[in-house]
């Protein structure tokens, strides 16, 4: 069964800093996701990453996929507080989405 | 927005109670997938269904059960509920080939259970 691991599962940053969040998971995937969710809301689509080496780009996001290493990572750049959620990656098995236990990412002014 | 609507958004219930949550999709879908969030934790996959079938199942009893009606709209029904059921229960709409994107969520219903 598709496990999913992400760390840190909390980041505390400051405005301007970059980091990091990775994703590994433990067996073959052909896509991967990232969402982000603000509390007590649903999930919001940040990325679809569907093939080895695929990196996307927004704002201040980047994510990338290495499907032979099993890992995601979502880089930061420059963060502002809006940038505060909770993001989640989402391996796809083969009807269902397995979601990592997520970030709680908090910028700090 | 994404386009797909969950009703009710909020609902507390007494265990042993059954409750029905629902669903209506996003147009152009015709998946219809539904997970438990409980707090603190990532999405756990509970059913999909695809045609008016269940087309995939998580690790959840069988008194969790679903419908999908012809207009792809979806009903996720629990039955003989526990405390440990309070969770937050998000629908995702999708199209069945994957190729054409990733899944859509709703706001989601929260399910007390008291």
């Amino acid at each position: 069964e598709l496990k999913v691991e992400q760390n840190p599962l909390f980041l505390s940053m400051q405005e301007g800093k970059n980091y990091t969040i990775y994703c590994n998971y433990s067996t073959t995937s052909d896509r991967l996701y990232w969402y982000r969710q603000d509390p007590g809301k649903s999930l919001e689509s940040l990325f679809v990453l569907l093939s080895n080496g695929a990196v996307k780009q927004e704002g201040r996001l980047m994510a990338s996929l290495d499907t032979k290493a099993r890992l995601s990572t979502l880089h930061i750049t420059a963060a502002v507080h809006d940038l505060s959620a909770t993001y989640f990656c989402a391996p796809s098995g083969t009807y269902k989405y397995i979601f990592g236990t997520g970030t709680r990412l908090k910028v700090l002014a | 927005e994404t386009g797909v609507t969950q009703s009710p958004t909020h609902l507390i219930k007494t265990r042993g109670q059954q409750v029905t949550l629902r669903c209506s999709s996003q147009s152009g879908h015709n998946t219809v997938s539904w997970y438990q969030q409980a707090l603190g934790q990532g999405p756990q996959f509970i059913f999909q269904y695809y045609r008016e079938e269940e087309n995939g199942r998580g690790n959840f009893p069988p008194r969790f059960s679903g419908l999908q009606f012809p207009n792809y709209s979806s009903e996720l029904n629990v039955n003989a509920l526990e405390l440990d059921d309070s969770a937050l229960y998000l629908c995702a709409s999708s199209a069945a080939d994957r190729s054409r994107g990733e899944a859509f969520f709703g706001q989601g219903t929260r399910l007390t259970v008291v």
